[in-house]
């Protein structure tokens, strides 16, 4: 594998289901990221990590729950979710996090959510 | 937060025509991503250019950020360039994502 990866791809869920999001970076980045990107709208950040510590909430509901146990692996774990939290979610890392340092992000393919 | 616009929003092509696709933001940064989004979803990295121009084939882009806009230029268009194109640039922590500009290429 190369590069950012996400799975699944594709998720269906009920309002009161729990799932997980994971995404794996393959490239030696020490700063990984969530986004959503919803239809018609821009994509907004959700949360920041750097060497496994969370730097950035932006302002989350708490039935998103995230999770970052070394550089290399994020998950994105959910619960009572709420229709409007259909959306696009995409991980991407960066060698190191924003700020005074910024570098390139690159992003994975990203999971279809789907709540019923 | 800086704000991101792009234009024009929507773009429609004529298979090998060429196009420019523009993106203006609000305060100095020190650096520009230009994506591809694929229907799927992906976001490719197309450029990272803080200033000056680059080249990648058929694409280029130049950002003159003393004047904060860079231009995202499309050369004989095919029709696997159809997607949204965004810009994005560093904000604090996060990249801060224009709304795009979505190109359709016809055969």
């Amino acid at each position: 594998e190369t590069g950012v990866t996400q799975t699944p791809r594709h998720l269906v869920m009920g309002m009161t289901n729990k799932k997980s999001l994971k995404c794996e970076q393959h490239l030696g980045h020490n700063a990984m990221y969530w986004y959503k990107q919803s239809a018609k709208k821009p994509l907004e950040l959700m949360f920041v990590y750097s060497l496994e510590e969370r730097v950035e909430n932006n302002s989350v509901p708490s039935r998103f729950s995230p999770e970052c146990p070394n550089s290399s692996h994020l998950f994105l774990h959910l619960h009572t979710l709420q229709p409007e939290d259909s959306a696009l979610y995409l991980c991407a890392s960066s060698q190191d996090p924003g700020g005074v340092s910024y570098n390139e992000q690159f992003f994975g393919p990203g999971t279809r959510l789907t709540v019923l | 937060g800086i704000q991101v616009e792009q234009s024009p929003p929507d773009l429609i092509l004529q298979e090998g025509a060429n196009s420019t696709l523009r993106c203006n933001f609000s305060d100095s940064v020190n650096n520009l991503q230009w994506f591809h989004q694929n229907p799927w979803g992906q976001l490719i990295n197309l450029f990272y250019i803080p200033s000056g121009t680059k080249q990648n084939g058929r694409l280029s882009a130049t950002t003159v950020a003393t004047e904060r806009y860079s231009l995202l230029y499309i050369s004989s268009s095919q029709t696997t360039d159809s997607g949204v194109y965004f810009c994005a640039v560093p904000d604090d922590y996060k990249l801060s994502f224009g709304a795009g500009t979505t190109v359709t290429v016809r055969a």
